[in-house]
């Protein structure tokens, strides 16, 4: 069974240009959260995507946006990178129950380095 | 205020001790409590829900007061495999809403 994949592993950008990171879900997983952790911080929460809209979001800029696939994969995009933008992008993936949810699980991260 | 707010560390234990994690957290409408382990440039990784009963898993026992909305964590006999960043995390949902961090805690334990 395979766990909450992310792609890439790694990535250097450059002030203003833009980047998608990507998320497979779990096996039998429908919703997508993405989380932004700086550097000896923990995870702040960016949105959530459910049956391919943006359930909730957290308190980041439009230049974060992002998509779910009918396949329940997602992508998170950033436009107009900041130097501030540079941290671990975490991909965690659960299934919506009526009344709760299960627990997210956590993909290993896409490391972001913005110059 | 911090809406999760933990004591940073670093905590530095000498194997086989004991060691115990305090957490705060600001919304009393605050639903389900969480401990993650993170290790070094890792994903979190969930270790135990938090209830109000409190929770034993192992070494680990967890436990949560909603009227002074704090929660603990206490490892027993602690081994080098425990070393890692504990975050203490709290949702307003029954699991699926967002999951509101704290900073962690750096536990580092000693040979």
């Amino acid at each position: 069974d395979a766990g909450v994949t992310q792609s890439p592993t790694h990535l250097i950008k450059t002030r203003g240009q833009q980047v998608t990171l990507r998320c497979s879900p779990k096996s039998g997983h429908d919703t997508v959260s993405w989380y932004q952790q700086a550097l000896g911080q923990g995870p702040q929460f960016i949105f959530q995507y459910y049956e391919e809209e943006e359930r909730q979001r957290g308190n980041f800029p439009d230049r974060f946006s992002g998509h779910q696939f009918p396949n329940y994969s997602s992508e998170l995009n950033v436009n107009a990178l900041l130097l501030g933008d540079s941290a671990l992008y975490l991909c965690a993936s659960s299934f919506l129950l009526a009344g709760g949810g299960e627990t997210q699980y956590f993909g290993p991260g896409t490391r972001l380095l913005v110059l | 205020r911090k809406e999760v707010e933990q004591d940073p560390g670093p905590f530095n234990v000498p194997e086989g001790a004991t060691v115990a994690f305090n957490c705060t957290y600001s919304n009393s409408a605050s639903q389900s409590f969480f401990w993650y382990r993170q290790d070094c440039r890792k994903e979190p990784k969930l270790l135990m829900s938090v209830y109000s009963s409190g929770n034993e898993d192992g070494r680990f026992t967890a436990q949560l007061n909603r009227a002074s909305q704090y929660i603990s964590l206490l490892i027993r006999d602690s081994k080098l495999s425990d070393s890692a960043t504990y975050l203490c995390v709290v949702n307003m949902g029954f699991g699926n809403e967002k999951l509101t961090f704290g900073t962690g805690t750096r536990l580092t334990i000693i040979p």
